[in-house]
Formats: C-alpha cells, structure tokens, sequence
C-alpha cells in the first residue's frame, strides 16, 4: 500500500516570494507521482506529474517538483509567486498499474499582496 | 482529456433521507472511481465502479450505505443512504483510462450538506 505526507497544512507568503510545499510518500512498490490543484470552490485540475524520464518536472505555470527516490520526495516549488497561485494543492501517488490514487491531507498556499 | 459533468453541483438534505450523485464522462473510460473529501481533509477513495460488476469497496465503506451503478463506460451513480450529518463532505468522481492517459480526471464535485 502506499501513503503520502504533507506535512505543512497551510503556507502563508508574500507575492514574489519562492515557496516550496513539501511531500513525502511511502511504497514498497514503484510509483507514480502528482501534483493537483484545487481553486476555491472548483474541483482538482493536475498541475504535473512524474512518470519516468527526468526527476524534474515543470508545469506551464512555473511550478516545478523533483522526485527524489532516495529520500522519497516530491517537493512542489515556485520562484515567484502569484496572488492566483492561492489554492490547495495535493500531493499523490499511483502505482504503475493506475489502480488508485492516494492523497495527501493538502496543503492551502495562501498567497498575500 | 476527460470532460466529467457531475449532478448535482450541490444539495442540502434532510438526514435519513438519501441523495443520488451523476457522473457522466464524454468519452468511454475504463476506470471510473469515486471520492469523499471531507471538511478540512484529504480524499479518500470510496469505491471504483466496474462497468457490468458490483463495484469494489475500500475499506470503511460498505455497498448498503454507498451503493454505486455503472451501466456503461460513460456513467456511474453513487447513492449516499439514509444520510447523518457526518456524510456531509465533498463527493468527487474521478476517471482514468490507462491506454489514453497517465492521470486522474476529476469532476467538479457535489457539496453535500446534511442537516
């Protein structure tokens, strides 16, 4: 089975700011790995994901996440962020078969001016 | 893509009574699933609906209190029964199909209220 971790339920930061929210997952099988993004009142939208390939991965909205093996990780970052970056995001893992998603508990990116 | 349109968007219920989700995709999709996010919390995967089968239930959840329907590969219901306000939570339908795609689709959510 696995589990992710997210371990800061809120994260308040300035516009501009770089922000990296973090995630942790657990498997004793090889997994898959994403990043969804969910707007105030509007349903999950993936933002990007880790198949195989390149441990980095980027989104059009300059958001980018590594998977580490090692240290099992897949840390969502920013440079610079928006005020239209506020939302929750969830981390979560697939094995390779699809079979199900597990999540993360969220964490709420709270963007201020 | 998937384009998933969910029923309702949202509903208030009185508790004891029982309210029916939609979920239509508009393509055929192998797999499609269904989720509860409640207040302040993550998603928890109920049950993934099998087209032509009963649908297969995660631990903690039960077919009596969900009852799910796949008549084809572009619907499912789920059935929330005799409804406490602890039921009150986000219902999410999610699609995957693995020869297509390589993620999750999800649908807007229904925002379920019991008093």
């Amino acid at each position: 089975a696995q589990s992710v971790t997210q371990l800061d339920s809120q994260v308040p930061v300035f516009e501009e700011a770089p922000v990296e929210l973090r995630c942790n997952y657990s498997s004793s099988v090889s997994v898959y790995l994403f990043w969804y993004v969910q707007y105030p009142n509007q349903g999950l939208q993936l933002l990007l994901k880790y198949l195989s390939g390149s441990t980095l991965v980027e989104s059009i909205n300059g958001f980018e996440a590594e998977f580490n093996k090692s240290q099992t990780s897949f840390h969502l970052r920013k440079p610079s962020v928006h005020i239209s970056d506020t939302a929750e995001y969830f981390c979560a893992v697939s094995d390779l078969n699809f079979n199900k998603f597990y999540f993360g508990s969220g964490t709420k990116l709270n963007v201020k001016p | 893509s998937a384009v998933i349109s969910q029923k309702p968007s949202r509903d208030i219920c009185q508790r004891g009574t029982s309210l029916t989700i939609q979920c239509q995709v508009d393509s055929q999709v192998t797999m499609m699933f269904w989720y509860r996010q409640q207040p302040g919390q993550s998603l928890t995967l109920i049950a993934t609906a099998n087209q032509g089968s009963e649908a297969t239930y995660e631990s903690g959840f039960v077919i009596d209190k969900f009852p799910i329907s796949r008549p084809n590969l572009t619907f499912s219901t789920l059935t929330v029964s005799n409804m406490s306000p602890e039921d009150s939570s986000i219902y999410l339908c999610s699609v995957e199909d693995r020869v297509r795609n390589t993620e999750a689709f999800f649908g807007q959510g229904t925002r379920l209220t019991v008093v």
